[in-house]
């Protein structure tokens, strides 16, 4: 079955640093990726996605995800993070031809100015 | 920018009992799914829908669930005789062409049974 694992539950910051979210997925067949944000008390959000092309993706807000297929891997990265990024994260993924989305368990993510 | 609104955002029942939520997609889409989120597990995709009918459903979308489009504005979720494991955060999305061009997620309403 397909999954997707997301090793980082809880993540502290302190404002300028840098972040790395792990994101590793288990199908054996072409994925379509995303990273999603949710807010305090807000929807989910898409911050970014790939499909295909360039495995390097610019997302919202500073954000950018590498896939590394041979890893099976889809990381988050921010270079310097704001008090304002503090928010849960959720990577998914979705097999090729359907429609469903499979999530992560999700990063929750702490900013102290 | 749109919203997919998501009424109510908490509601609490008695086991046995049924409810629905209700969802407002954003006017022109087409495609519209339910999620849930279990208190510290994963969001789990239940249904998607398009043309009046499911199109894809998941294992956990059994003869107790049921969806439905009454009019052209709303999409609904109904739980018959809810168990205390539907306790759950229940998010609605919608989207104009599917999956590959992106979702718009609710704020999602959270079920309590008791």
């Amino acid at each position: 079955a397909q999954s997707v694992s997301q090793h980082n539950h809880h993540v502290i910051l302190s404002e300028a640093a840098s972040l790395e979210l792990g994101c590793n997925y288990s199908y054996g067949g072409t994925v379509n990726l995303f990273w999603y944000v949710q807010y305090p008390g807000q929807h989910l959000q898409l911050l970014l996605k790939y499909f295909s092309g360039d495995p390097l993706v610019k997302g919202i807000k500073g954000f950018e995800a590498e896939f590394i297929k041979s890893k099976f891997s889809f990381n988050l990265r921010k270079p310097s993070v704001q008090w304002s990024d503090t928010a849960e994260y959720f990577c998914a993924v979705t097999p090729v031809n359907t429609d469903k989305l499979i999530f992560g368990t999700g990063t929750r993510l702490q900013v102290f100015p | 920018e749109p919203e997919v609104t998501q009424t109510p955002s908490h509601q609490v029942t008695q086991m046995g009992q049924e409810v629905i939520l209700r969802c407002v997609p954003i006017s022109n889409h087409l495609y519209f799914y339910w999620y849930r989120q279990i208190l510290g597990q994963k969001v789990e995709f239940l249904v998607s829908f398009y043309n009046n009918e499911i199109s894809e459903k998941s294992e956990i979308f059994d003869d107790q669930f049921s969806v439905e489009r009454p009019d052209g504005s709303n999409f609904t979720l109904k739980i018959r005789s809810t168990k205390l494991e539907d306790s759950a955060m229940y998010f609605c999305a919608s989207s104009d062409r599917g999956l590959v061009y992106g979702y718009t997620f609710g704020s999602g309403t959270r079920l309590t049974v008791v």
